[in-house]
């Protein structure tokens, strides 16, 4: 089956430890991008990537990096520089970054929780 | 930057009861989307509208792309319990690098059987 996936489903980490979030896509799709959500808000835009080996920041990248060294993997790992990190984390993908009909699809989510 | 205006916020209604929700921006979108997202679970796209005026149905839900492409709404009829979610709009805009995506802050329904 065609999809995105993301492991681990729930996450748990120490202060001070960097964690890294795996996100998988089967669709072929060029983009890739990663979203925070805190209870009751919307989607936060973190990092998105329009092609191989090229990332853009998003609107609250600081305390986050990315990696993009395959088309169908975009990891996001979480600093201890990030302030605030516990967070339902959600990966998307579309066909291309760029064009007005560029449908993201989302991947199950990841919950970290910052012990 | 760019912002979407959801409301409501939170509905709480009877099953069987019809719902409305909208998205509105001060700005110009191409394009909206509709996703429905459940507990502990990513978005899934539910609608997507491409051509202001257009009016598009998937089963009980009904999306319309506002004539001036500054709103959207969403219809859901004779809402069932399975309905309860957030549902989430998002518009793309043309921006520096191109078309951008960004997502209301959600409507969360709650059906009572």
């Amino acid at each position: 089956d065609g999809g995105i996936t993301q492991s681990p489903k729930y996450l748990f980490r120490k202060e001070g430890q960097n964690v890294t979030l795996s996100c998988e896509q089967n669709l072929n799709h060029d983009a890739m991008y990663w979203y925070r959500q805190d209870p009751g808000q919307g989607l936060r835009l973190i990092y998105y990537s329009q092609i191989v080996n090229d990332f853009q920041k998003g609107d609250i990248a600081e305390g986050y990096s990315v990696s993009r060294e395959k088309k169908e993997s975009f990891p996001l790992t979480v600093t201890s520089a990030q302030k605030n990190p516990t967070a339902f984390y959600l990966c998307a993908s579309s066909i291309t970054s760029g064009s007005s009909t560029d449908t993201q699809y989302f991947g199950p989510g990841t919950r970290l929780t910052v012990l | 930057g760019q912002q979407l205006n959801q409301s409501p916020q939170s509905m709480f209604i009877q099953e069987g009861e019809d719902v409305s929700m909208n998205c509105t921006s001060s700005s110009i979108f191409n394009t909206w989307l509709w996703y429905k997202q459940e507990p502990g679970e990513g978005p899934v796209l539910l609608i997507a509208l491409y051509k202001a005026g257009e009016l598009t149905s998937n089963g009980r839900l009904t999306a319309q792309f506002g004539i001036t492409r500054k709103d959207s709404f969403l219809n859901i009829s004779a809402s069932i319990p399975s309905d309860v979610g957030i549902y989430f709009c998002a518009g793309q805009h043309l921006d520096t690098g191109g078309f951008k995506t960004i997502f209301g802050a959600g409507t969360r329904l709650f059906v009572k059987a």
